[in-house]
């Protein structure tokens, strides 16, 4: 059971530049979110799916797209990189169980953008 | 109001003593807290939930104030290896998005 993993650990893009970022759970949780993380503002909600096909807007979804063609996947876009965009991501995800909801976090990945 | 609120720290104690963080939330609605660890450069990972009439987990102690919106942790007998930064976390509805504090940091040194 390898949990939340993500990729790539680390990347340096340049300005403009786009890339996707890869998150894999195989916990069969319905719920997935991606999080990102900077200095002294704590973990700020991006994106989220309650399930295969859907997504919503979280806190600080401009400049990110995501999809969740599949349940084990969620991916994050980047279409035109920004040094604003610079920051470690954070996939997790969850069960659907009502009340106590755990989330589990994958490794992060650490993005520079020049 | 921030929706979640924590004293930064950091907290820099000795081995053996205790400490106490606390957090403060903003939404009366919220159903369910919880407390994550953050190891530096590393993910969050559960700690514990906190439940209405308090629970412990060993040396770790959390209660939550429905009516003053405030969840505590205590940590008893510190341990070098207790050295992270502790999120106070809120949900307001099921299968909703978590609500994180910006996190405490405890330094514990021998």
């Amino acid at each position: 059971n390898a949990g939340v993993t993500q990729t790539p650990k680390f990347r340096v893009l340049k300005t403009g530049q786009s890339m996707t970022l890869l998150c894999a759970q195989d916990m069969n949780h319905e719920y997935m979110y991606w999080y990102r993380q900077d200095p002294g503002m704590g973990l700020r909600l991006i994106h989220y799916s309650v399930g295969e096909g859907t997504t919503a807007k979280g806190e600080v979804p401009d400049g990110y797209n995501v999809s969740r063609l599949k349940k084990q996947n969620f991916l994050l876009g980047l279409e035109s990189a920004a040094p604003s965009q610079t920051s470690v991501y954070f996939c997790a995800s969850s069960d659907q169980i009502a009340g106590l909801e755990t989330q589990y976090f994958g490794p992060g990945t650490r993005l520079l953008v020049l | 109001r921030k929706e979640v609120e924590q004293d930064p720290g950091p907290f820099n104690v000795p081995e053996g003593a205790t400490v106490a963080f606390n957090c403060t939330y903003s939404n009366s609605a919220s159903q369910s807290f919880f407390w994550y660890r953050q190891d530096c450069r590393k993910e969050p990972k559960l700690l514990m939930s906190v439940y209405s009439s308090g629970n412990e987990d060993g040396r770790f102690t959390a209660q939550l104030n429905r009516a003053s919106q405030y969840i505590s942790l205590l940590i008893r007998d510190s341990k070098l290896s207790d050295s992270a930064t502790y999120l106070c976390v809120v949900n307001v509805k099921a299968g909703t998005a978590l609500i994180f504090g910006k996190g405490t940091t405890l330094s514990v040194s021998s």
